[in-house]
């Protein structure tokens, strides 16, 4: 089954309006975080935003904020008031806390949502 | 300025000759990582380190092979490029396992 799972494979928005990225992740463990990177067309992956499995408050940075719904398992990425530059690809991603060991133990990526705004 | 290097950004080679793609932090992570990003596959980790000398597998370890003998640099090296390697790489570090991963710009590599 799919970690991260994002549903919208490609959104167009108009200049200025808000936009909502969705994504749902899935995990039995009790600890861990939850990210969003930017990628625009020049490739490299921009950090965005972090929300803690812990953290009661939904996170903010500038223009970005993090709709947190734990018990549904959801993280989606609002955008305000969105700019042309903002046209790329959002990854949402997670990282279990618990160290396994053995094994994979690092960022899992949802595919993605390539973001274009239209002015 | 605190960032993640790589080199080199991009790389043609050919079947079978051994590349390796450099990685460098300047930011005292403990923390480093590989992944590769393939069309319609997203990011997937090959190998990841916890701190110098301590490596482990990620989800596509096959065909690389890794190093953690300084804590700045996480060297990535095909023994053997394959076409299917074709790919882009990416270098992330973070402040151990619970910190953000912060990427390097990415290396894009084809083989022949």
């Amino acid at each position: 089954a799919q970690k991260i799972t994002q549903t919208q494979p490609g959104m167009f928005v108009q200049e200025k309006e808000a936009v909502t990225l969705d994504c749902t992740y899935d995990t039995s463990d009790q600890s861990y975080g939850l990210f969003w990177y930017k990628q625009p067309s020049s490739g490299e992956m921009i950090f965005l935003i972090y929300q803690g499995s812990y953290d009661e408050q939904n996170a903010t940075e500038g223009r970005y904020s993090l709709n947190f719904q734990k018990a549904r398992k959801s993280a989606n990425l609002v955008i305000s008031a969105s700019q042309l530059g903002d046209s790329a690809m959002y990854f949402c991603a997670m990282r279990e806390f618990m160290y396994s060991g053995g094994g994979a133990d690092g960022l899992t990526f949802g595919k993605g949502t390539h973001l274009i705004i239209q002015p | 300025e605190a960032q993640v290097t790589q080199n080199p950004r991009y790389l043609i080679t050919v079947t079978g000759k051994k590349l390796t793609v450099t990685c460098s932090q300047n930011m005292n992570h403990e923390y480093m990582s590989w992944y590769r990003q393939d069309p319609g596959l997203g990011l997937r980790q090959i190998y990841y380190s916890m701190n110098v000398e301590v490596t482990d597998k990620g989800d596509v370890p096959e065909g690389y092979k890794v190093s953690r003998k300084e804590k700045r640099n996480f060297p990535l090296i095909l023994e053997s490029p394959s076409p299917n390697q074709t790919s882009l790489y990416f270098c992330a570090s973070s402040q151990g396992l619970a910190g953000t991963q912060y990427f390097g710009p990415g290396t894009r590599l084809t083989v022949l």
